[in-house]
Formats: C-alpha cells, sequence, structure tokens
C-alpha cells in the first residue's frame, strides 16, 4: 500500500521568512496530493492541492510542487506570519480514494 | 454553508465497554469518511462511503469496530469493544463525488478516552 513520509517533524521559522515541507510518497497510482492546516482542537482544514497532471500550484504566500518521477511533493510558504503556527499535513490518493496522510509538520513562526 | 458536524466532542470511558460516534456531513456531499488521529500522528482512513455504500475498509478492525451510514446522510462509527488503544480523535470528513476531485472537509472531530 502507499506509504507517505513528511519532513521535517518541527519547523521553527523566523516572521517573514519562507517554510518548505517535503513529502515522499511510494505508490505511483496516486494522483491527487492535499495539504492540510490542522490548529489545536480542530480538524485538518485543506490549504492546497494539486494533481499529477500538474508541476506547480500557487495560492498567494502558499505553492506546492511535485516530481512525479522522483514522488515527491513539497509546500512552501513565503512571507510567514504568526498565524501560520499550526501542524501541516501532507497527503496521498488515488482516484479520491484510498487517502494516505503523511505524519505531520509543527510549524512555529517566531515573532 | 454549514460544515460536518459531529458529536460528542468528547468521550471517555473504561476498557471493554461500547462506544459511538456521530457524523452529519456537508448537505449534497456523497462521500463520507471516518478517520482515526492517534495523539502526535497523521489522521488514518478508517472507512470510507459513497452514498450509503462502502468503497474502503480496508483499515477498519472489523472485530470491534463498526460504521454505518444509512440513507446515504449520518453516519455513526461504533466501538464495542473499546481498548486502550483506541484512545484518540476520531475525524468525519465529507466530500462531493467525483474521482479526483474529492476536496474533503473535516468536521471538528470527537476525542476519546480510554481508561
Amino acid at each position: 500500500g502507499e506509504n507517505v513520509e513528511q519532513h521535517p517533524s518541527t519547523l521553527s521559522v523566523q516572521e517573514g521568512d519562507s517554510a518548505v515541507i517535503k513529502c515522499t510518497y511510494s505508490d505511483s497510482a496516486s494522483n491527487y496530493f492535499p495539504w492540510y492546516k490542522q490548529e489545536l482542537g480542530k480538524g485538518p482544514q485543506l490549504i492546497i492541492d494539486i494533481r499529477s497532471n500538474v508541476g506547480e500550484k500557487k495560492d498567494q504566500r502558499i505553492a506546492v510542487t511535485l516530481n512525479k518521477t522522483a514522488k515527491h511533493f513539497s509546500l512552501h510558504i513565503t512571507e510567514t506570519q504568526p498565524e501560520d503556527s499550526a501542524v501541516y499535513f501532507c497527503a496521498a490518493s488515488t482516484e479520491g480514494q484510498n487517502f494516505v496522510f503523511g505524519p505531520g509538520t509543527r510549524l512555529s513562526v517566531l515573532p | 454553508e454549514a460544515g460536518v458536524a459531529q458529536s460528542p466532542r468528547y468521550k471517555i470511558i473504561e476498557k471493554r465497554q461500547s462506544v459511538a460516534f456521530w457524523c452529519n456531513p456537508i448537505s449534497g456531499h456523497a462521500t463520507l469518511y471516518w478517520y482515526q488521529q492517534i495523539l502526535g500522528q497523521g489522521p488514518k482512513l478508517l472507512i470510507q462511503f459513497q452514498n450509503n455504500g462502502v468503497v474502503d475498509d480496508s483499515q477498519l478492525p472489523k472485530d470491534r469496530f463498526s460504521a454505518e451510514r444509512l440513507k446515504g446522510v449520518d453516519s455513526t462509527l461504533k466501538i464495542q469493544p473499546a481498548k486502550l488503544e483506541d484512545s484518540a480523535v476520531y475525524l468525519c470528513a465529507s466530500s462531493l463525488p467525483g474521482g479526483t476531485q474529492g476536496t474533503q472537509y473535516f468536521g471538528p472531530g470527537t476525542r476519546l478516552t480510554v481508561l
């Protein structure tokens, strides 16, 4: 089955700096890769996603890149703000099924 | 648009007892998911429904866990009997159907503590 790894497990950055979180997956059939932000006591919230026919997608300060050959995808957050502090999860899915999540990255943005 | 509703928000039981969780998905969302999230880990998919049919339950511990989605709307997840290792947050999510179009919307979760 699919296996998703995520690094780093914790990340601290200064406000205004960029943050990068990387994930790798094992199943070449995976074709949908969402990223979620989870704040304390809440369910995960989708922040951006990418499908296998696209190499990069951007939404304001957030971008995701996908390298299908290497089976890895990355989340990039620019101009970080204290409210970006949360746990971030990547996930991989095949045709909207078999969702597998990474172990998470705790991001702290220091003022 | 109302989000995914879950109840209860918190539940404390002793091992070997039974417990049930309820989920009401976003109106019109045909796909419903139950996840288990152990503290410090990512969510793990337990079961996925399309309307009232099961799409994937490969990681559901069927000897003690059961789930149903009658009438293709609300769903319940039951654990009987509970074990200490079942302590976790149980998340419900819903999405529109349609292959890779399935953006998931999560509820707030039910935090289960088994003593």
